[in-house]
């Protein structure tokens, strides 16, 4: 079983909608999530960062993680063509503040069609 | 501008010659990373930096070394016993006591 799941799509949706991207992951000692934004032949960018459970939100960005679940989302409002991207969520444990790296999915296709 | 930057942005060698892939960032980090990205494969491990002069390895040091003399620099030096360098490699660096990294622009390898 791998420790972080996410499907790879591609995920198509009309300009506008509500996009809704999930990770699941099997190591219950991950403790920081992270969910970055990936243009094709770029470095992935940090869009959101979060502790524990619960939500946050930035902007037209709402990151969402239930630990119990060992479930983590991420939610864009209002999605624009420029959101189309492939986005990797990410996550590391408590210890040494993430000293060792982080634990990545392979990443979600997004295309918002115009 | 803070940030991290790898050159060149494109890099190709023939089978048998070592490469080596800069990677320079002026944000005062501590940790550094490698990364290798394949199509389908998600981000893997290759080596990282904690403090200058030392690094430990990842999930598929194998075939790849690296070097830490100097904070805002971690170069990663593909070898000839690397099987299969192909790949677009990634540097990120962390601060000191938090979790998020942060990436460079990315370097595309291609051996043939």
């Amino acid at each position: 079983q791998k420790e972080v799941e996410q499907d790879p799509g591609p995920l198509s949706v009309p300009e506008g909608a509500i996009v809704s991207l999930n990770c699941t992951y099997s190591n219950s000692a991950f403790q920081y999530f992270m969910w970055y934004r990936q243009y094709s032949r770029k470095g992935p960018e940090l869009l959101m960062y979060t502790y524990s459970s619960g939500n946050k939100e930035d902007g037209r960005f709402t990151a969402q993680v239930d630990k119990s679940s060992k479930y983590i989302s991420l939610f864009i409002r209002d999605s624009q063509p420029s959101d189309s991207a492939t986005y990797l969520c990410a996550m590391s444990e408590s210890r040494g503040g993430g000293a060792d790296g982080l634990t990545f999915g392979k990443g979600t296709h997004l295309i918002i069609q115009p | 501008d803070g940030g991290i930057t790898q050159s060149p942005k494109y890099l190709f060698r023939k089978e048998g010659q070592n490469v080596t892939l800069s990677c320079e960032q002026n944000l005062n980090h501590d940790a550094m990373y490698w990364y290798r990205q394949d199509p389908g494969q998600g981000l893997r491990l290759i080596y990282y930096s904690q403090i200058v002069n030392d690094f430990q390895k990842g999930d598929i040091a194998e075939g790849y070394s690296v070097s830490r003399e100097k904070k805002e620099s971690f170069p990663l030096t593909v070898t000839s016993a690397q099987k299969n360098p192909t790949a677009f490699y990634l540097c990120a660096s962390r601060g000191k006591n938090s979790h998020e990294q942060y990436f460079g622009p990315g370097t595309r390898l291609t051996v043939t």
